[in-house]
C-alpha cells in the first residue's frame, strides 16, 4: 500500500497568497526529495532534505524535515503563477526484505494559482 | 549534456497489441526507474534497476508488464496484450545510485499511450 501519504490533493490560491503542501510517512525516512511537475511537463527536481529538523530555502519556497523523519514540508510565500505545478515528495527508505532501498512518491499536491 | 530521452513520444495502438517502450538514461547513471502517471494522478512506481543487481520488479501491475535493461544502459518496457487501462504517462528516471544516500531523479519527457 502506498507508504506515503500528501496532503492536499489539490489547492488553490490567490495569486499572492501563500501555499503549504504536507508529506508524511508511516516508516521513518533516510531522506526526503521534492519534485515540481508543470503541467504537460515532467517531475523536476527541486531539493533533498536529509538531517532531522532540517529547513532548506530557494527563494520564496522553505522545505522541512521533520524531527522524526517522518514528515514533511513545502511551503511558498506570495505565491506566482509560474508556482502553477504539481508538488511530489518521495522520501527514501530502506526495504529490510531485500536490503535495498526505495524511493516513494506521494499522491502530489495539485498547485493553481489565480492571477 | 543530454537528459534522459524516451521514445516514442506518443504511441497508440489497439487493445490486445503488444508495446515496447524505450528508454535511454544519462551516462553514468547506474539506477533507472519505470513509473506509470495517469492523467492528474500522481507517479505509479513500475520498476528500478540498479547496476547489476536484481531488478526491484514489485511494482509491476500483472504479468502482462516486463522491463529489461541491457548493457546496464537502455531499458525497454513491454506491455503485452495491451488493455485500455493501461492507457497512461510512462516515465522514466534515472539517477547516480541509489544506496544509504539517494541522488536526485532526472526524468524523461515520458511516453503517452493510448490504448483504444
Amino acid at each position: 500500500g502506498q507508504q506515503v501519504m500528501q496532503i492536499p490533493q489539490y489547492q488553490h490560491v490567490q495569486e499572492g497568497e501563500d501555499f503549504t503542501t504536507y508529506c508524511n510517512s508511516s516508516t521513518t525516512l533516510s531522506n526526503i526529495q521534492w519534485y515540481k511537475q508543470r503541467p504537460g511537463g515532467h517531475p523536476v527536481f527541486l531539493i533533498q532534505l536529509v538531517k532531522s529538523g532540517e529547513v532548506k530555502k530557494q527563494k520564496r519556497l522553505t522545505f522541512q524535515f521533520g524531527e522524526a523523519k517522518k514528515n514533511s514540508s513545502l511551503h511558498i510565500t506570495a505565491t506566482q503563477t509560474t508556482d502553477v505545478g504539481t508538488y511530489f515528495c518521495a522520501g527514501l527508505r530502506h526495504l529490510l526484505e531485500t536490503s535495498g532501498s526505495r524511493l516513494t512518491f506521494g499522491e502530489g499536491t495539485q498547485l493553481t494559482v489565480n492571477p | 549534456g543530454a537528459g534522459v530521452s524516451q521514445s516514442p513520444s506518443n504511441k497508440v495502438t489497439e487493445k490486445g497489441k503488444d508495446v515496447e517502450l524505450r528508454c535511454d538514461p544519462i551516462s553514468g547513471h547506474t539506477a533507472l526507474y519505470w513509473y506509470r502517471q495517469s492523467l492528474g494522478q500522481g507517479l505509479e512506481f513500475l520498476i528500478y534497476f540498479q547496476g547489476n543487481s536484481a531488478p526491484d520488479k514489485s511494482g509491476l501491475p500483472s504479468d502482462r508488464f516486463s522491463a529489461e535493461r541491457t548493457g546496464g544502459s537502455v531499458s525497454t518496457l513491454t506491455i503485452q496484450r495491451t488493455q485500455q487501462e493501461d492507457s497512461a504517462v510512462y516515465l522514466c528516471a534515472s539517477s547516480l545510485r541509489l544506496a544509504v544516500s539517494s541522488y536526485e531523479q532526472y526524468f524523461g519527457p515520458g511516453t503517452r499511450l493510448t490504448v483504444t
